[in-house]
């Protein structure tokens, strides 16, 4: 079943305690992204890549980081947590290098940090 | 700079009643258009898309056309079900790169 996987689906860490979320798709999609949706706010674009090693800011980069040292994977890293990163994270994929194709998104991360 | 303004909800509909959620996008140049769907506790799922103005996206009974003159892409769908209940998404992509969500619209259809 072609798909994205995010893991974990919860998470309660405390400030200041490095985490990751790992995401996977088995399309051999080219495009990744990170996204974190918000009461009120909508989904707004952490990270995205266009290909392994291709990685740009979206619109609320700050506090995280990513990777994309294989087309499969591209984990998204929180290196000091803090509380404003409290949010529901969404991984999502896309084939032939662009969004405009459609995403494919994973069920989610809901992230507490206390 | 660009963005996507889709009405508050929640909405409450009947069954078989018409929806309309209307979107209302603000973009340089020629975006392609979507709207996706978020069932209770999954991912977003493409509903529709249209690429260029007049286009019209459909699926499941669900339709929005593009309309250019008037910067919108509303939904609508003439007779809802029960199993639409979930919450409607608007969004744009200008260039490929960067993807711009709505806030989302609640629906909830009951019996």
């Amino acid at each position: 079943e072609a798909q994205v996987t995010q893991n974990p689906r919860y998470l309660i860490t405390v400030t200041g305690k490095k985490l990751t979320v790992t995401c996977s798709q088995n399309m051999n999609h080219e495009y990744m992204s990170w996204y974190r949706q918000d009461p009120g706010l909508g989904l707004r674009q952490i990270y995205y890549s266009m290909n392994v090693e291709v990685t740009d800011k979206g619109d609320v980069p700050e506090g995280y980081k990513v990777s994309r040292k294989e087309k499969r994977n591209f984990p998204l890293i929180l290196e000091s947590p803090s509380p404003n990163q409290t949010s529901l994270y969404f991984c999502a994929s896309s084939q032939l290098g662009s969004p405009v194709y459609g995403y494919t998104f994973g069920s989610g991360t809901r992230l507490t940090v206390v | 700079g660009d963005s996507v303004t889709q009405m508050e909800g929640p909405v409450t509909l009947s069954e078989e009643a018409f929806l309309t959620i209307n979107c209302t996008y603000t973009a340089t140049g020629y975006p392609s258009l979507f709207w996706y769907v978020q069932y209770p506790g999954e991912g977003l799922q493409l509903l529709l898309k249209a690429t260029k103005a007049d286009d019209k996206g459909s699926n499941k009974g669900f339709e929005a056309t593009y309309r250019k003159e008037t910067t919108s892409f509303h939904l609508e769908k003439g007779s809802v079900q029960v199993s639409d209940s979930a919450v409607y998404f608007c969004a744009l992509s200008p260039t490929g790169n960067q993807f711009y969500f709505g806030t989302g619209t609640s629906l909830t259809v009951i019996p």
